[in-house]
């Protein structure tokens, strides 16, 4: 069974400071890497996606990428109250369009003013 | 430039009913996946179709559920003979399914409610 771990939370931040939220895969092949965002009662939205091993910056958001210890993070500079949601990590877990998406199930982040 | 719409977006049945939740892909794709998500838990993936084809089911529960996406029209995801369990939210996205490098995009779900 493919797995995509991420520790549930929730993960308290003051206002200002970095989130780091972490995740771990299980399937060495898995070639994409994307960060979602869901809020109370609704849908997941797309932050960030990552595909070569290293660092990937989108405003305040950074994804990490190290395909070796099958490991994925994002990074939230400067948190604001408005970041505070659910974070799912998703990995394409196979290297042709017939792979599909897992989730993990989800990272609850607090920031706390 | 629509995104991904789901409808409808609350759905009540009783038990033993039938439920048909609709997803329309966003304008260029031609893939998309269903998940289940109960309160307070992760999504759960069910089945990622491609028009006419269904490409991985894996996810789908053996008996009562099935899904389709037909040449035209949107996908569709039918639950026979519902019972309280499968209340939950159901999402859909969508992707142009051009590589392993596509990005898959939500509409805003069914809450299905199961009285």
């Amino acid at each position: 069974q493919k797995e995509v771990e991420q520790n549930s939370g929730p993960l308290s931040v003051p206002e200002g400071a970095i989130a780091s939220l972490n995740c771990t895969y299980s399937d060495r092949v898995s070639q994409s890497f994307f960060w979602y965002r869901q809020y109370s009662g609704k849908s997941p939205e797309l932050i960030m996606s990552i595909y070569s091993n290293g660092d990937k910056e989108d405003g305040r958001f950074t994804a990490q990428l190290n395909k070796a210890s099958q490991y994925v993070s994002l990074l939230i500079r400067d948190s604001q109250p408005s970041d505070s949601a659910t974070y799912l990590c998703a990995v394409n877990e196979g290297y042709s369009s017939a792979s599909k998406i897992i989730f993990g199930s989800g990272t609850r982040l607090s920031i706390r003013p | 430039n629509a995104g991904v719409m789901q409808n409808p977006r609350h759905l009540v049945r009783r038990r033993g009913q039938e439920a048909r939740l609709r997803c329309s892909p966003m304008k260029g794709h031609s893939h998309v996946y269903w998940y289940r998500q109960l309160p307070e838990e992760g999504l759960k993936f069910m089945v990622y179709l491609q028009k006419e084809n269904i490409i991985d089911e894996s996810g789908m529960p053996k008996e009562r559920f099935s899904a389709e996406f037909p040449k035209e029209g949107p996908s569709i995801l039918r639950i026979q003979q519902v019972v309280r369990g499968d209340s939950a939210a159901y999402f859909c996205a969508s992707s142009s399914g051009t590589g392993v490098n596509t990005e898959a995009f939500f509409g805003q779900g069914t809450r299905l409610t199961v009285v």
